[in-house]
């Protein structure tokens, strides 16, 4: 079975600061990690997404996330917030030659000017 | 850019009446899925479809629900007798393929409210 977890349903930073949102997942296969944000009243769009190849993984907006095995996390960093990242950020996990996603609960980053 | 559209963007229904949620994935793309976002909880797979059948569904995915592709390019996600506990967003997505952690686009939902 796979799982991931996320600390923090909120996280409060100020513009500028750095952002960083947590993620560990649980799988008996190496999985496919993923980060997506939803906007209020939108869909979730991929913000970036790990398949193997390098561990260090840049996304849109100025997010990446690092691939660390030895400790089954996955964690999403933005050097500076802007007042436009505020959303609801979701953690996913994916099995090699399994289809569907696995979310965490979601972590709600609010940024203060 | 290519995307995901749903219909309706928001629906109210009985308890006990039928619903069906309407999705046009991407035109290229091969499977398809639902999920549903509880509000305030996760988001939870409901189904994966692929070639006209379903290939893996969840625990939530009951005799209740079922989905089906009537033409070339919608995806539908019927509920028979809705219950109030089926009150969620209901998302749509769909994917290329399936190898290498492809990814899943999502529509930007259906939001049903069970009354």
């Amino acid at each position: 079975a796979q799982s991931v977890t996320q600390l923090g349903s909120h996280v409060s930073v100020s513009e500028g600061a750095l952002v960083l949102l947590r993620c560990n997942y649980s799988s008996s296969v190496p999985p496919y990690l993923f980060w997506y944000v939803q906007y209020p009243n939108q869909g979730l769009q991929l913000l970036l997404k790990y398949t193997s190849a390098a561990t260090l993984v840049k996304g849109i907006n100025g997010f990446e996330a690092e691939f660390k095995k030895s400790e089954t996390s996955f964690h999403l960093t933005k050097p500076s917030a802007h007042m436009s990242d505020a959303a609801e950020y979701f953690c996913a996990v994916s099995g090699r030659g399994f289809q569907k996603l696995v979310f965490g609960t979601g972590t709600r980053l609010l940024v203060s000017p | 850019e290519p995307e995901v559209t749903q219909t309706p963007s928001h629906q109210v229904t009985q308890m006990g009446q039928e619903v069906i949620l309407r999705c046009v994935p991407i035109s290229n793309h091969l499977y398809f899925y639902w999920y549903r976002q509880i509000l305030g909880q996760k988001v939870e797979f409901l189904v994966s479809f692929y070639n006209n059948e379903i290939s893996e569904k969840s625990e939530i995915f009951d005799d209740q629900f079922s989905v089906e592709r009537p033409d070339g390019s919608n995806f539908t996600l019927k509920i028979r007798s809705t219950k109030l506990e089926d009150s969620a967003m209901y998302f749509c997505a769909s994917s290329e393929g399936v190898a290498g952690g492809s990814e899943q686009y999502f529509g930007p939902g259906t939001r049903l409210t069970v009354t």
